[in-house]
């Protein structure tokens, strides 16, 4: 079964300062690859998804950016955050044709 | 008017109680349908998926009417583990663009 590796749990970050977040998935190939993000008590807003290697499409305008080098590998970069970047920052991957699943977040705080 | 709205909430219930939460989506071309359960500061994790014939798993029953585009999820005999925001979920085209609601909290009281 697929397994969503996704770190770290928690970041805490200054304005200004890059960004990588990472996430790796197993027990699958070629799987679709997205990145979402929950705002305090917001909705989630699909930020990147990616169909396969180096295929990235970007949902929202942003300062962020994302590559996918690896088949299994989703990463989600900036090279200067903002203090409204803060949130909860989720990986997912498609399985079973339809489903979304996710990998257990990441919690960033711009201060 | 957003592509998928739920109930605002919050739901405060007691033990035991049935409740049911409503979801309403915008685009006619949406292929399928969700419920998801996401505890506070957790991942969201499907609870089931809903067809069009309605189903059901245990104490929960999900339903979808594509003429009035409206997805309800009712759970029966809640328990405290119930406690949780539920978000309805509806895929516009098999794969890719998931469009999330966004959620309706349920407080299940002892």
């Amino acid at each position: 079964s697929q397994t969503i590796h996704q770190w770290p749990a928690t970041l805490v970050q200054p304005v200004g300062s890059p960004l990588s977040l990472e996430c790796t998935v197993e027990g699958t190939s070629n799987p679709n690859l997205y990145w979402y993000r929950q705002a305090a008590g917001r909705g989630l807003q699909l930020l990147f998804y990616s169909v396969g290697i180096g295929q990235i499409s970007s949902e929202v305008p942003q300062n962020l950016s994302a590559s996918r080098p690896q088949d299994r590998q989703f990463i989600l970069s900036s090279k200067k955050l903002l203090l409204s970047d803060s949130g909860f920052y989720l990986c997912a991957t498609q399985r079973g044709g339809e489903k979304l699943f996710f990998g257990s977040g990441t919690q960033l705080s711009v201060l | 008017r957003k592509e998928v709205e739920q109930d605002p909430g919050p739901f405060n219930v007691p033990e035991g109680a049935t409740v049911a939460f409503n979801c309403t989506y915008s685009n006619s071309a949406s292929q399928s349908f969700f419920w998801y359960r996401q505890d506070c500061r957790k991942e969201p994790k499907l609870l089931m998926s809903v067809y069009s014939s309605g189903n059901e798993d245990g104490r929960f029953t999900a339903q979808l009417n594509r003429a009035s585009q409206y997805i309800s999820l009712l759970i029966r005999d809640s328990k405290l583990s119930d406690s949780a925001t539920y978000l309805c979920v509806v895929n516009i085209a098999y794969g890719q663009n998931f469009v999330f609601g966004p959620g309706t909290r349920l407080s299940v009281l002892p």
